[in-house]
């Protein structure tokens, strides 16, 4: 079955204290996204890699890091979380021959 | 700067009752279309596309227009069933690599 998987899907944590939110795709494809769903802002872009060891920043990469070292798997970095960092993430992978976008099941992300 | 929009941010209808939803879209230049829906808890899926060389298209119960000389985009629900209860994006881009853009959603509510 083609998917999207993240993990973990609910985590809590305190200011400052590094944490990791993995995301691998079985659909090899080369476009993959993260983003992040906050109430009255809809879905915004955090980074995206058009490929292996290909990354650029979206719309609000600050405070974020990615890597891409294999097709499959795009982990979201949080070196230091702080509050407004609470949000629900969602990574998303794409087939660039269709333009079809696949979203995994969201990671909800508490920073207290 | 350019952006995706929604004319209405909640929607109430009558199971049965056919669903409108509409976005309006800035960028004259997105070429790409899509309409997502999100459930409760779970990430964005992928309902139906549409190209700019068209104005229309149909899918199982749902039907894409698209009036470019106006830049608006409706998602019709013909039916509409308790399932169909989500929030409804849209999202466009300009062929290729470039990021989506999602608008910040329109929640429908359907009324049994």
């Amino acid at each position: 079955e083609a998917q999207v998987t993240q993990n973990p899907r609910y985590l809590i944590t305190v200011t400052g204290k590094k944490l990791t939110v993995t995301c691998s795709q079985n659909m090899n494809h080369e476009y993959m996204s993260w983003y992040r769903q906050d109430p009255g802002l809809g879905l915004r872009q955090i980074y995206y890699s058009m490929n292996v060891e290909v990354t650029d920043k979206g719309d609000v990469p600050e405070g974020y890091k990615v890597s891409r070292k294999e097709k499959r798997n795009f982990p979201l970095i949080l070196e230091s979380p702080s509050p407004n960092q609470t949000s629900l993430y969602f990574c998303a992978s794409r087939d660039t021959n269709t333009d079809t976008q696949y979203f995994g099941p969201g990671t909800r992300l508490t920073v207290l | 700067g350019e952006s995706v929009g929604l004319h209405l941010p909640t929607l109430s209808v009558q199971e049965g009752d056919n669903s409108i939803i509409n976005c309006a879209y800035s960028n004259s230049a997105s070429d790409y279309f899509i309409w997502y829906k999100q459930e409760s808890g779970k990430g964005p899926q992928f309902i139906i596309d549409i190209r700019s060389n068209m104005d229309k298209r149909q899918g199982q119960r749902v039907t894409v227009l698209l009036n470019k000389t106006v830049k608006h985009l409706s998602l019709q629900i013909a039916a509409t069933q308790p399932g169909d209860s989500a929030v409804y994006f849209c999202a466009e881009n300009i062929r290729g690599n470039t990021p989506l853009v999602f608008g910040k959603g329109t929640r429908l509510s359907v009324i049994a």
